[in-house]
Order: structure tokens, then sequence, then C-alpha cells
């Protein structure tokens, strides 16, 4: 059983660039969930979903887009990249309002 | 606003001895607390959960106490060993809504 998985590991890009996310989880949960993690500050909801084709923001969505079409993918988009965007981004699940399942993250620098 | 923070960046403790995190929360409408523990390189990791209608709630090695009267709870790990050795986060969210709120965490260092 793989929980969840992210893609890719790490990515290096250059500002401006478009650069889409990818999160699949195989434990057919509801919800899914995208974080941001820098130091000093902790966890940061950018956006959710609580059933496949429906979305919400979090705390900090600006410049960044999901879409969630089936119950196993929650990709993250970030349609042009801003070096502010270098982060450590984590996605997640959970059945219901429950604990959430972390995947691995994707560590993403912009320059 | 929403908050959940904790009092203390970095804890070190005796191998052996108990450990007592601590973490406080604005938002009087949480009512469901996750802590996690999040080991270098690695996602965060759930621990034990309480929902508002308890004080305290006891897993393996660790209790998680809820006071709601002053907002705080506390993740207590019994007989601490290296490997809890990690940054621990509390989350809360509000009754209803998937929109958890993480705190900053607290770095525990296990001592030989």
């Amino acid at each position: 059983i793989a929980g969840i998985t992210q893609a890719p590991t790490s990515q290096i890009l250059a500002a401006g660039r478009r650069m889409t996310l990818r999160c699949t989880q195989d434990m057919r949960h509801n919800a899914m969930y995208w974080y941001r993690q820098d130091l000093g500050l902790g966890l940061r909801l950018i956006h959710y979903s609580n059933t496949a084709g429906t979305t919400g923001k979090g705390e900090v969505p600006d410049g960044y887009s999901v879409s969630r079409a089936n119950t196993d993918d929650f990709p993250l988009t970030l349609a042009s990249a801003v070096p502010s965007q270098t982060s450590v981004y984590f996605c997640a699940s959970s059945q219901g309002y429950n604990e959430q399942f972390f995947g691995p993250g994707t560590r993403l620098t912009v320059l | 606003g929403e908050s959940v923070g904790l009092h203390l960046p970095t804890l070190s403790v005796q191998e052996g001895d108990n450990s007592i995190i601590n973490c406080a929360y604005s938002n009087s409408a949480s009512d469901y607390f996750i802590w996690y523990k999040q080991e270098s390189g690695k996602g965060p990791q759930f621990i034990i959960d309480i929902r508002s209608n308890m004080d305290k709630r006891q897993g393996q090695r660790v209790t998680v106490l809820l006071n709601k009267t002053v907002k705080h709870l506390s993740l207590q790990i019994a007989a601490t060993q290296p490997g809890d050795s990690a940054v621990y986060f509390c989350a809360g969210s509000p009754s209803g809504t998937y929109k958890y709120i993480f705190g900053t965490g607290t770095r525990l260092k296990v001592l030989a």
C-alpha cells in the first residue's frame, strides 16, 4: 500500500514558468489537501478538496490552483512561479474530519 | 484570527525522562486537534488526536491533554527515546471544516 505519492521529489524552476505538482492517494479518502512548509511558519494550507469535483481555498491560495477530477488525484499548479513560492510542498488526505495522512513532500526552488 | 502556536521552539530531554510539549490555540470554535511528528526530510506523521468533548486521551506512550477553558493542549511522551527526536506539530480545525491550522512546531531533542 503506497498511501500518498508525490512527484517530483524536488524541482528547480525558473521564475515565470508553469509547474504542476502531482499527488495521488490510494486510500479512497474523500478529502485532500495541499500545504506549504517554510522555516518558522509551520505548515500552511493552500487549497483543499472535500470531494471529487469541489475545491476550497486555504490560508495562502494566491498564485496556486488545484483541480479534483477524481478521488485519487489532486494536482497543484503554479501558473507563473515566483521566488516566494520556494518551499516544501506536502499533499495530504483524510477520510472525513479525521487524521490526515501526508505524502513525502516536494522540495521546490524558484530562481 | 485563528492561530495555533507552540510555546517553545526547542525542547531537550534526557533519554528515559518524560517530555511535555505545549500548544495554544485562539479559535474557540476549534473542536478537533491532532498532534503530528515530523522527522527530517519526511512528511508529518499522525501521533494522536482529541476532540473537544474529551479532556484527555492516551495512546502508546503518549497522552494528549486538552484544556478548553484556557485553549491549551499538551502532548506528553513517557520514557522518551532517541527515536522520539523530531519536530512536533499541533493542528486544530473548527467544527465541520477541513481548514486545519498548524502550529509552528517544537523540536524535541533526546539526550543520551
